[in-house]
């Protein structure tokens, strides 16, 4: 069965502060997705980020920057220079691949991490 | 741009009550799911359809019936509320997701009394 651990459940950083997030994923399978969405204090879902599990390259957003790393089995995401709208709870999210690689939007979710960006 | 349309955003239920939660989709996906999101437990999901006329249970069945009538509709039916399911409901939509994301919707926040 797969899982995703997002051990940090609660981060408060000062504005301008590089913060990272943790997440650490398990799946049987070789073909996955991960994924990023943040949840400001208005309470929809804003998708971030999407990795498929035979793409290793790092990706940099602007501020936000997300590293792979199938050793390891996590997929941190670090916010540089944090800024107070950064405050949200982000979610961590796995998709295992079916037949042909295709998925069918079955994401298994982490906790979530809430961060409070201070000014 | 509508995307995925929940309705009601607000549903206050007394336990033994019955009632459905309207989620629509203009995307053409084939791919729509029900998640409920609780304090520190993330986002599980409740049922799941990979197109119309075919659904399946997710993490978290219980309590909850789905249809898949049309490829636009996807509703959540709570057939007898118990205050356990006092929960936020997302509705969310996909195309593959190899090329694509997990469309949410605003979210549905139910009280059952």
């Amino acid at each position: 069965a797969q899982k995703v651990t997002q051990a940090q459940t609660e981060i408060s950083v000062v504005e301008k502060e590089d913060v990272t997030l943790d997440c650490v994923y398990e799946t049987r399978d070789t073909t996955y997705y991960l994924f990023w969405y943040k949840q400001p204090p208005s309470g929809e879902l804003v998708f971030l980020i999407r990795r498929n599990s035979f793409d290793e390259q790092n990706e940099i957003s602007g501020r936000y920057s997300w590293n792979f790393q199938k050793s390891t089995s996590s997929f941190n995401f670090t916010i540089t220079a944090s800024q107070v709208v950064d405050s949200a709870v982000y979610f961590c999210a796995l998709s295992e691949g079916g037949a042909g690689g295709t998925s069918y939007g079955k994401l298994t979710f982490g906790q979530g991490t809430i961060l409070t960006v201070h000014p | 741009n509508a995307g995925v349309t929940q309705t009601p955003k607000f549903q206050v239920l007394k336990t033994g009550q019955s009632m459905t939660l309207q989620c629509a989709q203009d995307m053409n996906h084939e791919y729509m799911s029900w998640y409920r999101q609780d304090p520190g437990m993330g986002l599980r999901l409740i049922h799941y359809s990979v197109g119309a006329g075919i659904t399946d249970q997710g993490e978290v069945p219980n309590g909850y019936n789905v249809s898949r009538s049309t490829t636009e509709d996807f509703p959540l039916r709570l057939l007898s509320a118990a205050p356990s399911q006092t929960s936020v409901y997302f509705c969310a939509s996909s195309q593959d997701l190899n090329t694509g994301e997990l469309f949410f919707g605003e979210g549905s926040r139910l009280t059952v009394l």
